[in-house]
């Protein structure tokens, strides 16, 4: 299927500090960009998302803006909080299906 | 109102066994998709339904199906287990269709010894 290349794979921040996830995609045709967020043993859940007809998007702290013609993406957590620790998985649609970044397992130290 | 209700919630089989798992998604959701989970590949899509009819399916081997029926319940089948189909398998809805705006269960943990 279509890739998805999400980076770093691990990133360790201290409380208060932003972090900055981003990702690329290959297949042009994408146009929903949305973003989870998976605590251990619990399921994915949406936290936010991008269509490809507007270039940022904001919900209080996190922000993810869309470069269409790169094929880049990113995720932007401000003021991280402990409970922020999780893993992010970016996402890029290809028909019917999403395909998945493999992940950034996110670290806010105390 | 309720979730996205995935069942069971583990299951250990032996290879060579078949199993099959369950998604009942959010009242009034039609679409229902299903995706693979494991530590190395993440996740990755399996199949998509929507009105008992499948629209995508992934790159799996045959072995893995799935079906709709018309209360938009939806179950996957895994024939002749083997020891790599190990994973957490999720199945997500959505109320718009297709995949915007995932609800996801929280997934049957399918261990193969």
């Amino acid at each position: 299927g279509e890739n998805v290349e999400q980076h770093p794979s691990t990133l360790s921040v201290q409380e208060g500090d932003s972090a900055v996830i981003k990702c690329t995609y290959s297949d042009s045709a994408s146009n929903y960009f949305p973003w989870y967020k998976q605590e251990l043993g619990k399921r994915p859940q949406l936290i936010i998302d991008i269509r490809s007809n507007v270039g940022e998007k904001k919900d209080q702290r996190i922000a993810v803006t869309l470069n269409k013609t790169a094929k880049h993406f990113s995720l932007h957590i401000t003021e991280t909080q402990p409970e922020d620790s999780a893993v992010y998985f970016c996402a890029a649609n290809s028909g019917y299906a999403l395909n998945f970044g493999k992940g950034t397992s996110l670290l806010v130290t105390p | 109102k309720a979730g996205v209700t995935q069942t069971p919630r583990y299951l250990i089989k032996t290879r060579g066994q078949q199993v099959t798992l369950s998604c009942s998604p959010i009242s009034g959701h039609r679409s229902v998709s299903w995706y693979q989970q494991t530590p190395g590949q993440g996740l990755q899509f399996l199949f998509e339904y929507f009105s008992e009819t499948q629209r995508n399916k992934g790159n799996f081997p045959g072995r893995f199906s799935g079906r709709q029926f018309s209360n938009s319940r939806s179950e996957m089948n895994v024939s002749t287990l083997e020891l790599g189909d190990s994973a957490l398998y999720l199945c997500a809805s959505s109320l718009v269709g297709g995949v915007y705006g995932y609800t996801f269960g929280s997934g049957t943990r399918l261990t193969v010894v």
